[in-house]
């Protein structure tokens, strides 16, 4: 069965990095599948935040592209996400997720992460 | 972008009544839609796929219907464990986006 456990800082002063790392059990990532993140908060509902094919170019949202890095790191069987100079507007539970493909529906998720921006 | 906009935002039905829950998409769609279920506490399940397929080990009380812009997601004979919020997702284009949701609560 496979497992998706998100991991990192939940607090966060603005300006600073945002990272998380998801760690995955019960499924090789190099194997196949899309690996992403998504977010979830108060004000604006569920957001995709981006994704990777564990050999491929990741797929970033466009509203998030220019603060954006998603990697995976099949050694450690573990996908990362990187997003800078963030704000209180990302502050959200952030999701990590498995898809068949870019344009598919998810099918597995974590449990989710709590980030807090505030100073 | 393609917006998705779900009625209504709140929906009370009694157990054992039948609640219909809409989805609106600002272009068309093929089959590329889906609906997922969250409880508190907990990351959002996938229900349903390709409009009207149902995911491994969803009820049968749970269907999908629609086409071009417009979706339902039927739940039929309400139970006490479906009480939750339903959120309905395009995945016909990048970024994919989802519903702003639908609380399906007590009467």
């Amino acid at each position: 069965q496979v497992h998706l456990q998100e991991s990192g800082p939940g607090l966060l002063k603005p300006s600073e990095t945002l990272s998380l790392t998801c760690t995955v059990s019960g499924y090789s990532i190099g194997s196949g599948f899309q690996w992403g993140w998504i977010r979830q908060s108060p004000g604006k509902g569920l957001e995709y935040v981006g994704s990777i094919y564990h050999s491929g170019s990741p797929y970033y949202s466009p509203a998030l592209n220019s603060r954006l890095s998603i990697s995976v790191d099949t050694s450690k069987n573990q996908l990362s996400l990187k997003l800078t100079s963030v704000t209180a507007a990302d502050t959200a539970v952030y999701y990590c997720v498995r898809k068949d493909t870019v344009v598919s529906p998810v099918e597995i998720w974590g449990q989710g992460a709590l980030v807090t921006v505030s100073s | 972008e393609i917006v998705m906009v779900q009625s209504p935002a709140t929906l009370s039905v009694s157990p054992g009544e039948r609640a219909t829950l809409s989805c609106r998409a600002s272009q068309s769609l093929r089959s590329t839609v889906a609906w997922y279920q969250q409880k508190p506490g907990q990351a959002p399940k996938l229900l349903i796929y390709a409009v009207s397929s149902r995911a491994t080990g969803v009820p049968a009380r749970f269907s999908g219907s629609g086409s071009g812009t417009e979706f339902t997601l039927t739940i039929d004979s309400l139970q006490s464990q479906d009480f939750a919020v339903y959120y309905c997702q395009q995945y016909n284009n990048w970024p994919l986006t989802f519903g702003g949701g639908t609380k399906v609560e007590f009467k």
